[in-house]
């Protein structure tokens, strides 16, 4: 079974510092999917950054990227220019494809609970 | 429109009540789930539909039972619920869930108290 791991219960910046959140995961798989979302105090999860294993190059979203190491199976987040805005727990989540239709799952991490200070 | 709509926005039953759980979306997806989400847990997967049929459930207990009427419409029935089923119900959908690494668009959730 999938895992994922973030190990960062908690973390704290200042207004337009850049922050970097961690996530590990443990798969066979060699080819699968990985997500960042974000989860505010609204509670609605928004997609915030897809990456493709079978890619190399590293996805990016405006202030956004991954550093996405598979030999490693590390995705960890970058936000740059941090924002106010941007407060939110942060969760990394796994997907592997599947065969048949209507199979796919979301494997979610614990959650990196970011704030943003003025 | 990229909205996943969710009613009622907050649920408090008892435990002999029935009730249900509304979800729509009008983006043209054929794949639509229910989560749920304890305090301060990630979402867990329950349901998945693909193309108005049940393609996924997650050994979830027969309390809770999911109906698809049609593509954009998702319902969750509720009935004879514990107070440990007290969480945050979130409804998605995805272009397909053909198994791609679609993305998921969520809706904002029901917080559900059960008493």
């Amino acid at each position: 079974a999938q895992t994922v791991t973030q190990s960062q219960p908690e973390m704290s910046v200042q207004e337009a510092e850049t922050v970097t959140l961690s996530c590990t995961y443990d798969t066979s798989e060699s080819n699968y999917y990985l997500f960042w979302y974000k989860q505010p105090p609204s509670r609605q999860m928004i997609l915030v950054i897809r990456q493709e294993a079978y890619k190399q190059q590293n996805a990016t979203e405006n202030r956004f990227s991954v550093n996405f190491q598979k030999a490693a199976k590390s995705f960890s987040l970058k936000i740059s220019d941090s924002q106010l805005g941007d407060t939110a727990m942060y969760f990394c989540a796994f997907m592997k494809p599947y065969q048949r239709q209507g199979a796919q799952k979301l494997v979610f991490g614990q959650g990196t609970r970011l704030t943003i200070n003025p | 429109d990229t909205e996943v709509t969710q009613t009622p926005k907050h649920l408090v039953m008892g435990m002999t009540n029935k009730k249900s759980l509304k979800c729509e979306q009008h983006m043209g997806h054929r794949a639509m789930y229910w989560y749920k989400q304890k305090a301060k847990k990630p979402p867990e997967l329950m349901f998945v539909y693909s193309y108005e049929k049940l393609s996924i459930n997650e050994s979830v207990p027969s309390r809770f039972s999911p109906e698809c009427p049609n593509s954009s419409l998702l319902n969750l029935h509720l009935h004879a619920l514990q107070p440990e089923d007290s969480a945050l119900y979130l409804c998605a959908s995805s272009q397909s869930g053909v198994g791609q690494g679609e993305k998921l668009f969520f809706g904002s959730g029901t917080q559900l108290s059960v008493l």
